[in-house]
């Protein structure tokens, strides 16, 4: 079955670091999508693309947050630099185009403590 | 823009039993989707199940439907026959079928007792 790849799997750094997530959706998946999750809430959108564009970043930090999907297949999210409250999970996922007839495919994520 | 209310932070249920999650959404949209998501402790997101707002009949899954009410902004999780697997977190979420933007309540912990 495909899955959407995320890596690493888990991230330490110090504050004020630079720290950058990668994803690989599923093949044919035009929209890949990156979620922050605090612990113990729902996930937050941070960044939805549609093939390379940003659709919507509304909740993006642009003071320290940057994603880019420059070939309109993986997808890299930057940090810099971390804060302590950006320690959290970051989900990434896929869904396909059109009329939508299925789900969102979740990576495994990727969690980032910020010490 | 859309929310969705999930008002039980936590939820138990004895095994074999049934329990029913809560969730209400907002929304000015007539074309959307919604789904049930569950998250276990390993984190990976899982998905349940999912209604389609433009069908009348409730979704239903196996052991697990839903109790669909459109008028109402309604979107409540039935699980019967409840088992230990079914421990985890659950994310109820609202889709826009004119923006695909999917957003999630805060989740509902369930918790079941052998």
């Amino acid at each position: 079955e495909a899955e959407v790849a995320q890596s690493p799997r888990y991230k330490i750094t110090e504050k004020s670091q630079a720290v950058a997530f990668w994803c690989d959706p599923i093949s044919g998946h035009a929209t890949l999508y990156w979620y922050r999750q605090i612990l113990g809430q729902g996930p937050e959108l941070l960044v939805q693309f549609q093939d390379e564009s940003v659709v919507d970043d509304s909740q993006l930090p642009k003071d320290r947050f940057s994603a880019e999907r420059l070939k309109g297949v993986d997808s890299t999210l930057k940090i810099q630099p971390a804060e302590l409250g950006d320690s959290a999970m970051y989900l990434c996922a896929s869904s396909s185009r059109g009329r939508f007839s299925g789900g969102y495919t979740f990576g495994s994520g990727t969690r980032l403590t910020v010490v | 823009a859309q929310t969705v209310t999930q008002s039980q932070p936590e939820m138990s249920v004895q095994e074999a039993e049934t329990v029913t999650l809560s969730c209400t959404y907002d929304t000015s949209e007539s074309d959307y989707y919604l789904f049930w998501y569950k998250q276990p402790p390993s984190r990976q997101m899982i998905l349940v199940i999912r209604q389609e707002a433009y069908k009348q009949q409730n979704a239903t899954e196996n052991r697990f439907s839903v109790n669909f009410q459109k008028a109402a902004k309604s979107f409540s999780l039935k699980i019967s026959d409840s088992q230990l697997g079914d421990a985890a977190m659950y994310f109820c979420a609202y889709r826009s079928a004119v923006s695909e933007k999917l957003v999630f309540g805060k989740g509902t912990k369930l918790t079941v007792n052998p």
